[in-house]
C-alpha cells in the first residue's frame, strides 16, 4: 500500500529564513512521482514541485527545492527566503504506476511565516 | 500550469435539495478527473475517479447514489450531491491530470442548512 507521512502538523519560520517541511513515503513500486502542493486559506490547491523516482537531481522551482533521499524514502520541501505569503498548508503527495493515476496525500503541514 | 475551473465556488442550500458542482479543464483535455472532499484542517479525501465516457470509480464508503458523477466530455465533470443533508457540508474540490501533476479547481464550499 502507498503511504505518505507528514510528521509536522505546524511549523513557524521567520520571514526571509529557510524552512524544511518533512515528507516520508512508503511504496514498493520502483517508479513513482512525488509532489508538493500549497493550500492557502482560500482553499485552492497550488502545485509547487515534482520529483520523479528516477530523477538523478533534486527538483527546484524558484524558491522551492525538493530534498529527495531515495534510500530513506524522504522528499522534504525546502522553501528559501520565506515570505509572508508562504503561510499556508502544505501537502506532500505521491503517485505510482499501480495507483491508477490516483494521488496519495499526506496529512499536511501548516506553515506560518512570522514577520 | 493547466487551469481547472470549478463552479459554484460557494453554495448554501436547504436540507433535501440537490446541488450540482461543475469541474472544467480550460486549456487541456482530461480523460480522468478526481473529486475530493476536505474537512477543516484535514487532508483531501478522494471520493471518486471520474472517467470520460464511463462510470465513475468510487472509493470505499462513498455512496454512489448520493454523489452522482457524470463525465460527459473531455473537459467537464459534474458532481451532484443528491438530497443534501447538513453532514454533507464540506469543501469539495476537483482535479485533473495534465502531464504529471494533478491540477486542482478552486473548490466549492457547500453549506447545507
Amino acid at each position: 500500500a502507498q503511504k505518505i507521512t507528514q510528521t509536522q502538523p505546524g511549523m513557524f519560520v521567520q520571514e526571509k529564513e529557510a524552512v524544511t517541511l518533512d515528507c516520508t513515503y512508503d511504496t514498493s513500486d520502483p517508479s513513482y512521482g512525488l509532489f508538493w502542493y500549497k493550500q492557502p486559506s482560500s482553499g485552492e490547491m497550488i502545485f509547487l514541485i515534482y520529483q520523479g523516482s528516477y530523477d538523478q537531481q533534486n527538483a527546484t522551482e524558484g524558491r522551492y527545492s525538493l530534498n529527495f533521499q531515495k534510500a530513506r524514502k524522504s522528499a522534504n520541501l525546502v522553501i528559501s527566503a520565506s515570505q509572508l505569503g508562504d503561510s499556508a498548508m502544505y501537502f506532500c503527495a505521491m503517485r505510482g504506476p499501480n495507483t491508477g493515476n490516483q494521488f496519495y496525500f499526506g496529512t499536511g503541514t501548516s506553515l506560518t511565516v512570522i514577520p | 500550469g493547466a487551469v481547472v475551473s470549478q463552479h459554484p465556488s460557494r453554495v448554501i442550500c436547504k436540507s433535501g435539495t440537490s446541488v450540482k458542482i461543475e469541474c472544467r479543464s480550460l486549456d487541456f483535455q482530461a480523460t480522468t478527473m478526481f473529486w475530493y472532499r476536505q474537512f477543516p484542517k484535514q487532508s483531501l479525501m478522494l471520493m471518486a475517479t471520474s472517467n470520460e465516457g464511463s462510470k465513475a470509480t468510487y472509493e470505499q464508503g462513498v455512496e454512489k447514489d448520493k454523489f452522482l458523477i457524470n463525465h460527459a466530455s473531455l473537459t467537464l465533470s459534474t458532481l451532484t450531491v443528491t438530497s443534501a443533508h447538513p453532514e454533507d457540508s464540506s469543501f469539495y474540490i476537483c482535479s485533473a491530470i495534465a502531464g504529471g501533476p494533478q491540477f486542482f479547481g478552486p473548490g466549492t464550499r457547500l453549506t447545507v442548512l
